[in-house]
């Protein structure tokens, strides 16, 4: 089976200060993996996505992540964090052979003035 | 701009009474998932189609719950009765194959 693990409920950064969220995962096969952003009562948007190839990947807003495969994670950063980038933070994985999109329980950022 | 749209975005109905809800999803994606979202279980993974066939519905209690679609252009969940611990966001998202899903704005169901 596959599983998500985002070991913070809250991370607190400044604004203009470098940001990471955590996120390791479990597959029996190759990972697709993605984060999605929540803002309160919205649904979730895409933010980026690890396919294959590089194992840094930009995304939208100015995030980016790191695939380690030998050590099963994809933490989500950015370099100068914004108040507007407040928000409930969520990695999810596919399974190259079980298709189905399973999410952790997500991380709530809070971004301070 | 393409979006899953669902339908209605806000529910309150009295416990027992049936509940409809409804999905489109994007034009030409294959994948489509049905979640719960609560403050105690985040979000939970109720079911999936792939071509319109159910693939994993393992999360959804049958005794009460029901997911179809009845055509590439909707889906549908239901849950007969309602009871109050249904009350919750729910999403659908649609995607295609191995690749990122796209969510709709999500229905607030209460159970009263």
């Amino acid at each position: 089976a596959q599983s998500v693990a985002q070991p913070e409920d809250q991370v607190n950064v400044a604004e203009g200060n470098p940001l990471t969220v955590k996120c390791t995962y479990s597959v029996s096969g190759n990972p697709y993996l993605f984060w999605y952003v929540q803002y309160p009562n919205r649904g979730l948007q895409f933010l980026l996505k690890y396919i294959t190839g590089d194992n840094l990947v930009k995304g939208s807003y100015g995030f980016e992540a790191e695939f380690n495969k030998s050590q099963t994670s994809f933490h989500l950063k950015k370099p100068s964090a914004l108040v507007s980038d407040s928000a409930l933070y969520f990695c999810a994985v596919r399974d190259s052979g079980y298709s189905t999109l399973t999410f952790g329980k997500g991380t709530m950022l809070l971004v301070s003035p | 701009d393409a979006r899953v749209t669902q339908t209605p975005r806000h529910k309150v109905t009295e416990m027992g009474q049936e509940v409809t809800m409804r999905c489109q999803p994007i034009l030409g994606h294959n994948t489509v998932f049905w979640y719960r979202q609560t403050m105690m279980q985040g979000l939970e993974l109720l079911a999936y189609f792939r071509n319109r066939a159910p693939l994993d519905d393992s999360g959804m209690p049958k005794d009460r719950f029901s997911a179809e679609m009845p055509d590439a252009t909707l889906a549908t969940l239901k849950i007969q009765p309602s009871e109050p611990r249904d009350s919750a966001v729910y999403f659908c998202a649609s995607g295609a194959e191995w690749t990122e899903a796209f969510f709709g704005q999500g229905t607030r169901l209460t159970v009263v």
